[in-house]
């Protein structure tokens, strides 16, 4: 199974784009790269989930690498809504790492 | 779509009594549940893995008579917290991995607000 790698806290500038990296160098060939995020006090809220392709929806873009050993969550237009703790999972069982605490300021 | 619920949201008991919260999958069915734990300022803990119809599977160092899990359908898991200490209180979470078929992508898992426990 795939462990990530990811910093421990970010800082963004309101209405700037937010981008949180995740390496996760021993991914196998099948598995999926999912993102979530926890805002305090709540459960983990979906955000994007990927293979091998770059995907998009409304809340976000994930852009992994050639080599799938990393990917990047970005998040085009910061809110201070955005505020959370990110996490970056390639697991099929869903255990968590510690993620990255992503601050987004005024 | 792909919305979880837990009951209750909070719940305060004494200590040597047992809480049962219940986790359900609103939308769609779900073959396999999982519940996890989180201590303040930490990740998230896997406690266990529940599918339908079968015994869960908990991971190492949880205790499997102290946390009961039944998956009876596959909308509804439930973990019940037997004699309860105050150690155990935390915030518990629930997820559902959906069966497919659907409008929501297979394998992606969905979780529930969280239940947050206090043992007295």
């Amino acid at each position: 199974d795939a462990k990530t790698t990811q910093p421990p806290s970010m800082d963004c500038a309101e209405g700037r784009a937010a981008n949180l990296p995740c390496n996760h160098s021993t991914i196998s060939g099948n598995e999926y790269v999912y993102w979530y995020r926890q805002i305090h006090s709540q459960g983990p809220q979906y955000i994007i989930h990927g293979l091998k392709n770059n995907e998009t929806n409304e809340m976000a873009s994930l852009i992994i690498t050639e080599d799938r050993k990393s990917s990047t969550l970005i998040l085009p237009h910061a809110t201070l809504r955005d505020t959370a703790v990110y996490y970056c999972i390639v697991r099929r069982d869903m255990r968590f790492g510690a993620g990255t605490r992503l601050t987004v300021k005024p | 779509g792909a919305v979880v619920s837990q009951h209750p949201s909070r719940v305060i008991c004494k200590s040597g009594t047992s809480v049962k919260i219940e986790c359900r999958s609103l939308d769609f069915q779900a073959t396999t549940m999982f519940w996890y734990r989180q201590f303040p300022k930490q990740s998230l803990m896997l406690m266990a893995t529940s599918n339908e119809g079968s015994k869960a599977t908990y991971e190492q160092g949880v205790e499997k008579d102290k946390f009961l899990i039944n998956h009876a359908s596959l909308t509804l898991s439930t973990l019940t917290v037997t004699s309860a200490h105050p150690e155990d209180s935390s915030f518990y979470i629930c997820s559902a991995r959906d069966l497919g078929g659907g409008a929501i992508s297979i394998d992606t898992q969905y979780f529930g607000p969280g239940t947050r426990l206090t043992v007295l």
